[in-house]
């Protein structure tokens, strides 16, 4: 089954980390992106960047970029995202998705989402 | 940065309409936009990509269209399963999404 599988729920206090895993079978891991997208309630998705399972290449926006690391296993076909100096701002769901490579890619493939709550 | 304008925010419709929904780009993107549906509590799924293809499995009632910076998604006759929030993201450069169309009764 072609799927992507998430890690359960986190809270957190202001100023921890968080990480993320995110586990993929059914189809070849190193063969496809995967991306980091968060939703806060009532809010619309916001991509926080992508990373090449093969290469391990990362691209990050520019608004997460040097608190938020993606990382794999290909051991394992798993994914990472940790993102460090929580604040209540990162209170989110966080989801992972498959897709491919440069301009033109799409979000085939998505995990069932994490909830990340940052709270003192 | 990219920025992707929807509307309407809301609309109300009944099983059978028409519905139609826009996307517009802050400058040209060609046909790389993707359209998603998200019912709540859950993920996002991939209904039509570049513009126009319609994914594997999602109903032939869904359609897309546009180029450039104006783009339309458009369900020919609702129903009830089509209740939910619908998205737009421009795969030009930034992946950026559109701040949803909910679409309800």
């Amino acid at each position: 089954q072609v799927q992507l599988v998430q890690s359960g729920t986190e809270v957190k206090k202001p100023g921890a980390s968080v990480k993320v895993s995110c586990k993929a079978s059914g189809y070849t891991f190193t063969n496809y992106g995967i991306n980091w997208v968060r939703q806060a309630t009532g809010q619309g998705p916001e991509w926080m960047g992508w990373m090449n399972p093969n290469s391990g290449d990362t691209g990050y926006v520019q608004k997460f970029q040097g608190r938020v690391t993606f990382d794999r296993d290909t051991s394992t076909a798993t994914a990472y995202m940790e993102l460090n100096s929580l604040t209540s701002e990162d209170t989110a769901v966080y989801f992972c998705a498959k897709g491919g490579f440069g301009s033109g890619s799409y979000f085939d493939l998505w995990g069932q989402g994490t909830l990340v709550t940052v709270s003192s | 940065d990219i920025q992707m304008t929807q509307s309407p925010p809301s609309l109300s419709a009944s099983v059978g309409d028409r519905v139609t929904i826009s996307c517009r780009a802050s400058q040209s993107i060609g046909s790389y936009l993707n359209w998603y549906q998200q019912n709540s509590g859950n993920a996002p799924k991939l209904l039509i990509y570049a513009a126009s293809t319609l994914e594997s499995g999602v109903s032939s009632r869904f359609s897309g269209s546009g180029s450039g910076t104006e783009f339309t998604l458009t369900i020919s006759s609702l129903q009830p399963e089509d209740f939910a929030t619908y998205y737009c993201q421009e795969s030009y450069a930034s992946r950026a999404f559109g701040q949803g169309t909910k679409v309800e009764v």
